[in-house]
């Protein structure tokens, strides 16, 4: 089975600080996700990857930026974090390629205040 | 673009009842279709899936849906609840991206 660990799993910090969210995989999936979860919306897809320093947005990149150096590791960072980015996010790879199956990690709860 | 609605935020049904939780998508393409499940304080784990093939797929625990193109439905069902079935559920279809509903949240009455 994939395996996926996400750190830190719970933050709280303050308006207008940078944050940095790591998800990081044990096998050799070129495709990387990151969403987020809010309640009566899903989940979200904020940006991808499909290999080392080859990302792209998602439908709410605004706020975030990402950045993967090494295969198992891809990055998520509030430059400066904000109310509205009080979330949980979760990570995922796709581990399927054709259909795009994906196998999500435990998730990050974060809260802004 | 794809995309997916799930009918009802909340379903709730009493332990041993039928569970069944709609799922309607948009596809300009024949859709691979995902039901996702999160248990309290968990990722999403998949139920199960329709890629090709027979349109009734089966998944863990006891459920199952059909991909129905003609109603571009793909629900899913359980023929008896049991209270450990309760968590929310994603219904998701890809095109390439991976497009999810809203989720319906599951409670189940003793």
């Amino acid at each position: 089975d994939a395996g996926i660990t996400q750190s830190p799993r719970h933050k709280v910090t303050e308006t207008g600080t940078p944050v940095t969210l790591r998800c990081h995989q044990t096998e050799n999936h070129r495709y990387m996700y990151w969403y987020r979860q809010d309640p009566g919306h899903g989940l979200r897809l904020i940006h991808y990857s499909y290999g080392v320093k080859d990302t792209d947005k998602g439908e709410v990149s605004d706020g975030y930026s990402v950045s993967r150096s090494k295969t198992e590791d891809f990055l998520l960072t509030l430059e400066s974090a904000t109310s509205s980015q009080t979330s949980v996010y979760f990570c995922a790879i796709s581990v399927i390629r054709e259909t795009n199956e994906q196998f999500f990690g435990p998730g990050t709860r974060l809260t802004v205040l | 673009a794809q995309s997916v609605t799930q009918l009802g935020s909340h379903v709730s049904v009493s332990e041993g009842a039928l569970v069944l939780l709609r799922c309607n998508y948009s596809s300009s393409v024949p859709p691979y279709l995902f039901w996702y499940v999160q248990y309290p304080n968990q990722g999403l784990q998949l139920l199960l899936k329709y890629t090709t093939g027979a349109t009734l797929v089966k998944g863990i625990n006891g459920f199952e849906a059909e991909f129905k193109k003609s109603e571009t439905s793909f629900h899913l069902t359980k023929p008896s609840a049991h209270m450990s079935d309760a968590a929310e559920y994603f219904c998701a279809v890809s095109e390439g991206d991976m497009r999810f509903g809203a989720g319906t949240r599951l409670t189940v009455k003793p």
